[in-house]
């Protein structure tokens, strides 16, 4: 069964620049969720759909930050514009739905800005 | 709110030598439980999950984990490490929140194995 797959694997931009973020999930998993992994923490949410539904989004930086999941499968995170303190490993995750426990982790996308 | 505490930043074991890594939480019900292994430049990898039952739980890699309620901890161990357990572990807590689940990470525990 294959994971969580995430592209690009690395990005370089410089600061101001836009940046977009590709994850498709594990099939048939309903929740997605996108984490920022700042260098030596934990990953932290920032936005979990349900579906196409975005049904916490809290954490997300809203003036910069943008995502969507327009069919309920695949997701876009984007950054614009992007600033130095962007830079991170951005996670997605999935799970099966409303009541499952267990997320599933993909490689991630590090984001290095100028 | 719920909160992950992982005191040990780094730990150096031999290989072949016992490991355990600790994990509080704070969490006013019965927490849901896990431990996640990243190696460099890779996502995270689920260990072992608690969510009821026997307190001690087996995971991948011959990783095993023990709760216990009454100190709020979550410690993962291993009897012998192997130099490719060298990684970074985080403990995860997680509530249910509007139907999905809400994870809290701790900050992780790097662990270097020396051969």
């Amino acid at each position: 069964e294959a994971g969580v797959v995430q592209s690009p694997r690395y990005k370089i931009i410089e600061k101001k620049q836009p940046v977009a973020f590709w994850c498709n999930p594990i099939s048939g998993h309903n929740t997605l969720y996108w984490y920022l992994q700042n260098l030596g923490q934990g990953p932290e949410l920032l936005i979990r759909y349900e579906n196409e539904e975005a049904v916490d989004d809290s954490q997300l930086p809203k003036d910069r930050f943008s995502a969507e999941r327009l069919k309920g499968v695949d997701s876009t995170l984007k950054i614009q514009p992007a600033e130095l303190g962007d830079s991170a490993v951005y996670l997605c995750a999935s799970s099966l739905g409303q009541g499952a426990h267990t997320q599933y982790f993909g490689p991630g996308t590090r984001l290095t800005v100028l | 709110a719920q909160s992950v505490t992982q005191p040990d930043i780094h730990i150096t074991v031999s290989e072949g030598a016992s490991l355990e890594l600790r994990c509080n939480y704070s969490y006013g019900a019965t927490p849901y439980l896990f431990w996640y292994v990243q190696s460099p430049g890779q996502g995270l990898q689920l260990l072992l999950k608690y969510f009821s039952g026997d307190t001690l739980v087996q995971g991948i890699k011959g990783f095993e984990a023990e709760f216990k309620r009454s100190q709020s901890s979550f410690n993962l161990r291993k009897p012998s490490v192997h130099w490719s357990d060298a990684a970074e572990y985080f403990c995860a807590v997680g509530e249910e929140e509007g139907g999905g689940n809400k994870l809290t990470f701790g900050t992780g525990t790097q662990l270097k194995v020396e051969l």
